[in-house]
């Protein structure tokens, strides 16, 4: 595709639930930004890939967040026991290099009820 | 302390106005960015800088790396520029964004 896909954009889960996030990053780049926006305020970075392993994970704000890049593309969000407090809009973004320009993905909205 | 200020955090103007958004950052930096969020929508990417001025249609965006400082423009200011502004600094691998300035311009 042309840009940076995310799937699902919605998604709707209950307290204790575990959830994927997948991104799919603009074919060729080769860094990979996970980055989670609450209402009203500025995106948060979570973690980031150079290729496949994560080059800084010090964004994740606990062991339940993880995020595998297994291939050097696609990238996976992963969220276990989802908390109320998980509800937000996570973004991927991605950048032919380290420090270049980023090109986000439309997010996926993730609501944990 | 955040790393990246921006300000105002909400501005309503007149269509055909000059707008001013302003950036202020605590780390040193590799580049400056500003993005633009419309409502629901994703983030587009409108400039990166690491020095002086660039200007892209009716937008031009500025740096001080001295004042550690940047301000994006808009000139001639029309509805559809309505979203908000977002500015971010790269120092390395990680980005640091401002909580955005939300503006309003009306017809």
């Amino acid at each position: 595709g042309a840009g940076v896909s995310q799937t699902p954009s919605n998604k709707v889960t209950e307290k204790g639930k575990y959830v994927e996030l997948r991104c799919d990053p603009i074919s060729g780049h080769t860094a990979l930004y996970w980055y989670r926006q609450s209402l009203g305020q500025g995106p948060e970075f979570l973690i980031y890939f150079q290729g496949t392993g994560a080059a800084d994970d010090s964004g994740l704000p606990n062991d339940r967040f993880f995020a595998v890049r297994p291939e050097g593309s696609v990238s996976t969000l992963k969220i276990q026991r989802t908390e109320r407090g998980d509800s937000a809009v996570y973004l991927c973004a991605s950048s032919l290099a380290p420090g270049n320009e980023q090109f986000f993905g439309p997010g996926t909205r993730l609501t944990v009820l | 302390k955040n790393e990246v200020e921006q300000s105002p955090q909400n501005l309503t103007a007149q269509e055909g106005e000059f707008i001013t958004i302003n950036c202020s950052y605590s780390v040193g930096i590799s580049a400056l960015h500003w993005l633009q969020q419309h409502p629901g929508g994703g983030i587009v990417s409108l400039f990166m800088l690491s020095s002086g001025k660039k200007k892209h249609g009716r937008l031009i965006a500025t740096i001080n790396i001295q004042e550690k400082h940047s301000s994006l423009h808009i000139t001639a200011s029309h509805p559809r520029d309505s979203a908000v502004y977002i500015c971010a600094v790269s120092t390395g691998n990680q980005f640091y964004f401002g909580t955005g300035t939300s503006l309003t311009v009306i017809p």
